[in-house]
């Protein structure tokens, strides 16, 4: 099975500007997770997508939204960029069943820089 | 809420040396815990799970990880490092209903030769 895999893999943009990042899962996983990754704070949950809904979301602003499609692809967006968006976005998918714990799978995440 | 502390931001250790990288959990209820590596530049890459069907859990590359309740501890061992061990190590834990990850701060890992 192919792994989950990101595109762009790294982007400079400038203040102000907008970015759309994408992520597609692997083959059956239907739950796809978003990250924001910078040495300062770590790991910073964005918000989690099932069947097209989001059923979680993570403490940023309305500049970073999100979507997932029917065949459970998924896009990010950050509009008005700040310097301090510069980071790595790691996209995760899992198959998800109620009550059980299963294991995220990542990407290899995009690089956003911007200037 | 969920979390997991990490104790060590940076942990060294020579080659050979037993790796010892520290996590905590808070849970009220028996949590299901993760462990993850990241080499430079890449993604997160799951090393082993904890899912209560044993406290003693085996994961690839030669890493094991004990799940003591009375400790709320699940930390990650390896008896030999090796210089390839050198990355970021994450520890994880997922809510009850399953959607939502919960990461540690991370535990950068130095082998010296």
């Amino acid at each position: 099975k192919a792994g989950v895999t990101q595109t762009p893999r790294y982007l400079i943009k400038t203040r102000g500007q907008q970015v759309t990042l994408s992520c597609s899962p692997i083959s059956g996983h239907r739950s796809v997770s978003w990250y924001q990754q910078t040495p300062g704070q770590g790991l910073q949950f964005l918000f989690e997508y099932f069947s097209e809904t989001q059923r979680n979301k993570g403490n940023f602003p309305g500049r970073f939204s999100g979507r997932q499609f029917s065949n459970s692809r998924s896009e990010m967006n950050v509009s008005t960029l700040e310097l301090g968006d510069s980071a790595l976005y790691l996209c995760a998918s899992s198959v998800f069943a109620a009550g059980v714990p299963y294991e995220q799978y990542f990407g290899p995440g995009t690089r956003l820089t911007v200037t | 809420a969920q979390s997991v502390t990490q104790l060590g931001s940076h942990v060294s250790v020579s080659e050979g040396a037993l790796v010892l990288l520290r996590c905590n959990y808070s849970s009220s209820v028996p949590p299901y815990l993760f462990w993850y590596v990241q080499y430079p530049n890449q993604g997160l890459q799951l090393l082993l799970k904890y899912t209560s069907a044993a406290t003693l859990v085996k994961g690839i590359n030669g890493f094991e990880a004990e799940f003591k309740k009375s400790e709320t501890s699940f930390h990650l061992t390896k008896p030999s490092a090796h210089m390839s061990d050198a990355a970021e190590y994450f520890c994880a834990v997922i809510t009850n209903t399953g959607n939502q990850f919960y990461f540690g701060t991370g535990t950068s890992l130095t082998v010296i030769p």
